[in-house]
Formats: structure tokens, C-alpha cells, sequence
């Protein structure tokens, strides 16, 4: 089946510690973006990448890094310096051209303790 | 830059009510644009989506939205809710010159049977 998987679902980190998110699609799309969700504000954009090795901030990038070696996977490191990381994060993709809708994936529940 | 807000938060209807949920943007140029269902548990959806001609757009499930380009506007409405509508929703556009999406805030719909 084509489409976006996450990894893991639920994930608990101590404060301090770095953690990387995990998001491969089979949809050979090449746009891959990262999104937090929190109660009452909504998806806002951490990072997005439009092609292979290039990646551009979003509005809330602070306190988080991104990788694009590969087109079907975008990983998301939430550092140490994200002060409130815990957090519902969504991974999408879509066809960069022709700006067609984003498929999401299921969600990675982070706690930080 | 661009924004989508979404003026209600929540809304609690009864089964076989009417739905009209307003969404409006910021941008005056072309813009392609999209609302998505989040069900509990579940990854968000595409419901429908307005890339050009009919303003009037059908979706999936009953639902429907109409783009007023004088308006800024992309009302999601439903004629009879059901139980299964019980959601959040949000609205997203991307630009024609843009390379990424943009949500509002979410509407989360509770219908009660």
C-alpha cells in the first residue's frame, strides 16, 4: 500500500535528550513536510523540503533540525533546545509540481519528561 | 504572510442539523485550497479540495464547500450531520507561487445522536 508511515507512534524522551522522528513515504512524492499540532493552534509548519538535500524553515523551526538524504524519507530531530517539545507531530507529502493536496501521516505522540 | 482562520472553534450539533463551517485566508493572488477531517485516532484526510473552475466543490461524506473569491472565503457545509461527523476540521490553502500549506486553527465538530 502506498503512502506515509510514521514512526513510532508514541515516544517518551527526559528533557535534555535529543530524539529523532521517523517519516518514509512510498508515494514517490517529491514534498515532504513536518508539522506540529497542538490543542487550539492548529498545524504549524516546522520544516519542508521540496526536493533531494534541500529543506527550508518553517514558521517554528526553532529547537528542531531536519535531513532529506533520501526522497522518501524526512526525519525530524527535536533537540534539547526546543523548549516545549512535547507535542503531536504530523509528517505530509505531496507532488511538489501543480501544488495538489498533502497526505498525511498517521502522527508521532512526543513526551518529554 | 499568508494565514487561514477558521472563526469557530467548536460547534455542537444534534444528528440531521444543518453544518456550515467559515474559513477565510489572506492572499490575493491564485491559491489553491483544501479542507481536511481529522477523525479521533485517525490521520488527517482530504475531504475536498478547490483548484479552479466551479466555485461550488463536492467532497466525500456529503460534504461540500463554496469558494467566494471576493470574500476570501472557502465555507465548508454539510446539509445533515451524522454521529461519524464527529471531527476536527481544518482549511489549508497553498499559494501559486507558494511551496507550502497553510491550516488554520481547526473546528472541532461534536454531533450528538
Amino acid at each position: 500500500d502506498g503512502g506515509i508511515t510514521q514512526s513510532p507512534k508514541y515516544l517518551f524522551r527526559k528533557e535534555g535528550q535529543n530524539v529523532t522522528l521517523s517519516c518514509e513515504q512510498n508515494l514517490n512524492h517529491d514534498a515532504m513536510y513536518w508539522y506540529r499540532q497542538d490543542p487550539g493552534q492548529g498545524l504549524r509548519l516546522i520544516y519542508y523540503s521540496q526536493i533531494v538535500n534541500d529543506f527550508q524553515k518553517g514558521d517554528i523551526a526553532e529547537g528542531y533540525s531536519v535531513s532529506r538524504e533520501k526522497k522518501e524519507s524526512f526525519p525530524l530531530t527535536v533537540t534539547s533546545a526546543q523548549k516545549n517539545p512535547t507535542a503531536f507531530y504530523l509528517c505530509a507529502s505531496s507532488i511538489a509540481r501543480d501544488n495538489t493536496e498533502a497526505f498525511f501521516g498517521q502522527g508521532t505522540r512526543l513526551t518529554v519528561v | 504572510a499568508q494565514s487561514v482562520s477558521q472563526h469557530n472553534h467548536h460547534v455542537i450539533l444534534s444528528e440531521a442539523a444543518s453544518l456550515e463551517l467559515g474559513c477565510n485566508y489572506s492572499y490575493g493572488g491564485t491559491v489553491n485550497l483544501f479542507w481536511y477531517v481529522q477523525y479521533p485516532g485517525q490521520h488527517l484526510q482530504l475531504l475536498l479540495k478547490y483548484f479552479s473552475g466551479d466555485p461550488l466543490v463536492k467532497g466525500i461524506k456529503g460534504f461540500e464547500a463554496e469558494f467566494i473569491k471576493s470574500k476570501f472565503s472557502f465555507n465548508l457545509r454539510k446539509p445533515s450531520v451524522q454521529w461519524s461527523d464527529t471531527a476536527e476540521y481544518f482549511c489549508a490553502v497553498i499559494t501559486n507561487t507558494g511551496n507550502q500549506f497553510y491550516f488554520g486553527t481547526g473546528t472541532s465538530l461534536t454531533v450528538i445522536p
